[in-house]
């Protein structure tokens, strides 16, 4: 039972567009999400994050969009560049006591930005 | 500033040895992770520790598998007897409690067992 779901393996975009890549997730009491980027033969990059209370948060290039009612968050680059080229990772936070938060990870969409 | 360290980067070993990955997560960070990436289910998260204290190890696949955390800056993931479907690339991660929900990664572990 997947909780944390990207529907799109792959996605292909040209160089100067805008990427979107999509999450979508069951469990409502998640109260963190996050994306990271990963390279090949390295570890998860932790790129950005969004609180369950917020819809919308930014950092340069790459803005996160959260739906609550549609349990649906997306992750935009603007503008795309080569070196975005990666699999992006969409995570989502669960307290767990202890003051830990546990990460539920989605399967991956691998991002292709061709020049 | 030093990221997470994972040693060895890569282990091939035969079936029925004893596999160790090392971790040292980034100075500081009082949480840290083990998980466990493969084709089939993705990156699953093992075990955790809170200030070298297992707080979850639900996610330990068998009795195979043990964790420890001897002091801050030093972990290790034990396979004994390693079997091939433990083949898998595993990663540490850690965090810190003012924003535990932000984990950082190692570089991997990519583990082969023939």
């Amino acid at each position: 039972d997947q909780q944390v779901k990207q529907n799109s393996p792959s996605l292909s975009v040209q160089e100067g567009r805008i990427s979107i890549l999509n999450c979508d997730y069951t469990n409502s009491m998640f109260d963190y999400f996050l994306w990271y980027k990963k390279y090949p033969a390295e570890g998860p990059t932790f790129l950005i994050s969004i609180s369950s209370i917020k819809d919308k948060n930014e950092d340069g290039r790459f803005t996160v969009f959260l739906n609550k009612s549609a349990k649906h968050l997306s992750l935009h680059i603007v503008p795309s560049q080569p070196g975005d080229s990666a699999v992006y990772f969409c995570a989502a936070s669960l307290y767990s006591g202890a003051g830990s938060y546990q990460l539920t990870f989605g399967k991956g969409t691998k991002l292709s930005v061709i020049p | 500033d030093a990221g997470v360290i994972q040693s060895p980067r890569h282990e091939v070993t035969e079936m029925g040895q004893e596999v160790t990955l090392r971790c040292k997560p980034i100075s500081g960070h009082d949480y840290l992770f083990w998980y466990r990436q493969t084709m089939m289910r993705g990156l699953e998260l093992l075990i955790y520790f809170n200030n070298n204290v297992p707080i979850d190890d639900s996610g330990m696949p068998e009795d195979r598998f043990s964790a420890k955390m001897p002091n801050a800056s030093f972990s290790t993931l034990k396979i004994q007897p390693s079997e091939p479907r433990d083949s898998a690339v595993y990663f540490c991660a850690s965090s810190w409690s003012g924003r535990a929900y932000e984990q950082y990664f190692g570089p991997g572990t990519r583990l082969t067992v023939t």
